[in-house]
């Protein structure tokens, strides 16, 4: 089954840009779509996007649309998820995830990218 | 985007006790062409990733023990925990992929009594 190992934490400043990437091993990264979610401080989980992994496609949540890009490099086997203009509010842990094509229930999980916003 | 909420915010059960959370979405993901659910149950421990339980509302996902075990159509779903473990203590969510923007709820809080 595919193993999802994401880059490390970041603190950022006020109005930066982060690139978290996600690197996926134990598959073939083309037959999954790749799903970032993040999980804000005592708060729900909250679905951001995400690119299927064979044709590139994308599809962003309307909430995160004109700050967020999801890019993927299948040749390397690695998703990147890029979110610009942040703020404290986006101080949050950031999971990748797949999903088939049967469904898209998310499993497995990558480890979490915790992503600090202070200035 | 479809509302998903949970029942109740937290609770504390016995050793070996039943746990039952609910789920409720603002519309129904049930897909009527397949007569599928579409609503994943997870597991989240402090420090760790969500861990996949239940998908198509009640199927369990491989290597998950059978005490866990999900039912429910349209809007209306339940995780049972038909014994509580120790290891079972968590943070328990549900979530729609009916369609985009996939949301979850705001999770069930798991202790032992």
């Amino acid at each position: 089954q595919v193993q999802l190992v994401q880059s490390g934490d970041e603190v950022k400043k006020p109005g930066a840009s982060v690139k978290v990437s996600c690197k996926a091993s134990g598959d073939t990264f083309t037959s999954y779509a790749i799903h970032w979610v993040r999980q804000a401080p005592g708060q729900r989980l909250e679905w951001m996007g995400w690119i299927n992994g064979g044709n590139g496609d994308t599809k962003y949540s309307q909430k995160f649309q004109d700050r967020v890009t999801i890019t993927g490099d299948t040749s390397a086997y690695t998703a990147h998820m890029e979110l610009s203009s942040l703020t404290s509010e986006d101080t949050a842990v950031y999971y990748c995830a797949t999903s088939g094509a049967d469904g898209n229930w998310l499993d497995p999980w990558g480890q979490g990218t915790l992503i600090t916003v202070s200035s | 985007d479809i509302v998903m909420t949970q029942s109740p915010d937290s609770l504390a059960v016995s050793l070996g006790e039943r746990a039952t959370i609910n789920c409720k979405s603002s519309q129904s993901v049930l897909y009527s062409s397949n007569n599928k659910s579409y609503l994943a149950w997870y597991q989240q421990k402090p420090g760790q990733p969500p861990k996949l339980l239940i998908y198509w509302a009640s199927t369990r996902q491989s290597g998950v023990p059978d005490r866990f075990s999900g039912s429910g159509s349209g809007t209306d779903f339940t995780l049972t925990i038909s014994s509580l473990q120790a290891e079972d203590v968590a943070v328990y969510y549900c979530q729609q992929y009916y369609n985009t923007p996939f949301t979850f709820g705001p999770g069930t809080k798991v202790d032992i009594k």
